[in-house]
């Protein structure tokens, strides 16, 4: 069974600073996907990024970006330039990569980040 | 493109009472998933359709919880009778064919607070 660990429950930030939340998970696959999705409190759930295990480069999007670690099974993110509608949760999730497509998303349990003015 | 749409968005009731839930996804997806977050943990899927299929329903309390998507569109989710651990949002998503592990995009809707009493 793979589970995925949110060690943060909590994370502040000052506007335009940077933070970095961390995820590591345990799995004995070797293929499979990494993300991170956002909840604001709207609660509807928005993917952030997006890492394919096979992949050494890290994965970017905008002022996102991560830092996978696949010997280390950890998968963190960095949010650069923080805005104040960067505050959401935010949910660490994996996948492992099926040729039958069924895959079934595995979620931590979310670190709060906060940005402040 | 119009959302994931769920309702209501609120719900209120005692336990032992009965409960039911709408979602309408994304035209043209064939895939709806219905998962059930936990205050303070990630979402955990209860159930996924492919059309008016079940293909996964093994985390489904099925004592208690049922749900069906008769004409591989809308679907609804039941609780009868709720109990008070049944307490969470109920988030629906969609995806066009269920590749998420092929890197198909999930959508979410913005989901439904139970409160059982």
């Amino acid at each position: 069974a793979q589970t995925v660990t949110q060690s943060q429950p909590e994370m502040s930030v000052q506007e335009a600073e940077t933070v970095t939340l961390s995820c590591t998970y345990d799995t004995s696959e070797n293929n499979y996907y990494l993300f991170w999705y956002k909840q604001p409190p709207s609660r509807q759930m928005i993917l952030v990024i997006r890492q394919e295990a096979y992949k050494q480069q890290n994965a970017t999007e905008n002022r996102f970006s991560v830092n996978f670690q696949k010997a280390a099974k950890s998968f963190s993110l960095k949010i650069s330039d923080s805005q104040l509608g960067d505050t959401a949760m935010y949910f660490c999730a994996f996948m492992i990569r099926t040729t039958d497509s069924w895959g079934k998303l595995q979620f931590g349990a979310g670190t709060q980040v906060v940005v402040t003015p | 493109e119009a959302g994931v749409a769920q309702s209501p968005r609120y719900k209120i009731i005692e336990k032992r009472q009965s409960v039911a839930f709408w979602c309408n996804p994304i035209s043209g997806h064939a895939t709806l998933y219905w998962y059930q977050q936990i205050l303070g943990q990630g979402p955990k899927l209860l159930i996924q359709f492919q059309n008016n299929g079940v293909v996964d329903d093994s985390q489904l309390p099925k004592d208690r919880f049922s749900a069906e998507r008769l004409k591989g569109v809308d679907s609804t989710l039941k609780i009868q009778p709720a109990k008070l651990e049944d307490s969470a949002v109920y988030l629906c998503a969609s995806s066009l064919n269920g590749r998420v592990a092929a890197g198909e995009k999930l959508f979410f809707g913005s989901g439904t607070q139970l409160s059982v009493l």
